[in-house]
């Protein structure tokens, strides 16, 4: 079973600082995802990986950028956090084989920006 | 673009009860449809998905989804609800490339 793991559950930062967010998966998956969710807004996409080094943005990357230095690590940097980025952030990955292939999420990590 | 509209923001229903929930999506081609639940505290699961062949799907938990390619719909059903099925349901839509499009999510409430 894929396992997709966010380091923290909660987390507070104050307004300017740097905050990073990561997510390590054990599956051998090429691509990762990093995913906001609002209430109302639903899931959107920020940034995605689709190979180590290699990063495409999303829907919604502007106050944000990620690395990925190892295939299974891939980190999303809030370089001067605002408090419009309080919210849900979710990690997910698919293998590279197969279009259609489910994503596999991990549990999520609440931001709160005070 | 491709879209994904799900008109219904908060279901309540009985246990035991039938459940439907809506899904519309928009793609330029042949769509890679997803249903996704997501119990408090946790990140998304998938319940079932849609790329081609019989436009029944069957997934986990007792769900099924249909796909009509006339109304660009593909709703969630399951003909008896538990109590523990209340969580939010998201529709995602996705083709090349992995991108995938979520809806907005139906939160899912169970009275006894």
């Amino acid at each position: 079973d894929v396992k997709v793991t966010q380091s923290s559950r909660y987390l507070v930062k104050r307004t300017g600082e740097k905050v990073f967010l990561e997510c390590v998966q054990d599956m051998d998956h090429e691509n990762m995802f990093w995913y906001r969710q609002d209430p109302g807004l639903g899931l959107r996409l920020i940034y995605f990986s689709y190979d180590v080094k290699m990063k495409e943005k999303g829907d919604i990357p502007e106050g944000y950028s990620v690395s990925r230095e190892k295939k299974e690590r891939f980190s999303l940097i809030l370089e001067s956090a605002s408090t419009n980025q309080t919210s849900m952030y979710l990690c997910a990955t698919t293998p590279s084989a197969g279009l259609g292939s489910p994503l596999h999420f991990g549990n999520g990590t609440r931001l709160t920006v005070t | 673009a491709q879209s994904v509209t799900q008109p219904d923001i908060h279901i309540t229903v009985s246990e035991g009860a039938s459940l439907e929930l809506r899904c519309n999506y928009s793609y330029g081609a042949t769509p890679y449809l997803f249903w996704y639940v997501q119990s408090p505290g946790q990140g998304l699961q998938l319940l079932l998905k849609y790329f081609s062949g019989d436009t029944l799907v069957q997934g986990i938990k007792g769900f099924e989804a249909e796909f009509k390619r006339s109304q660009s719909s593909f709703n969630l059903r399951k003909p008896s609800v538990h109590w523990s099925d209340a969580a939010e349901y998201f529709c995602a839509v996705g083709g090349g490339y992995q991108k995938v499009t979520f809806g907005t999510g139906t939160k899912l409430q169970v009275i006894p």
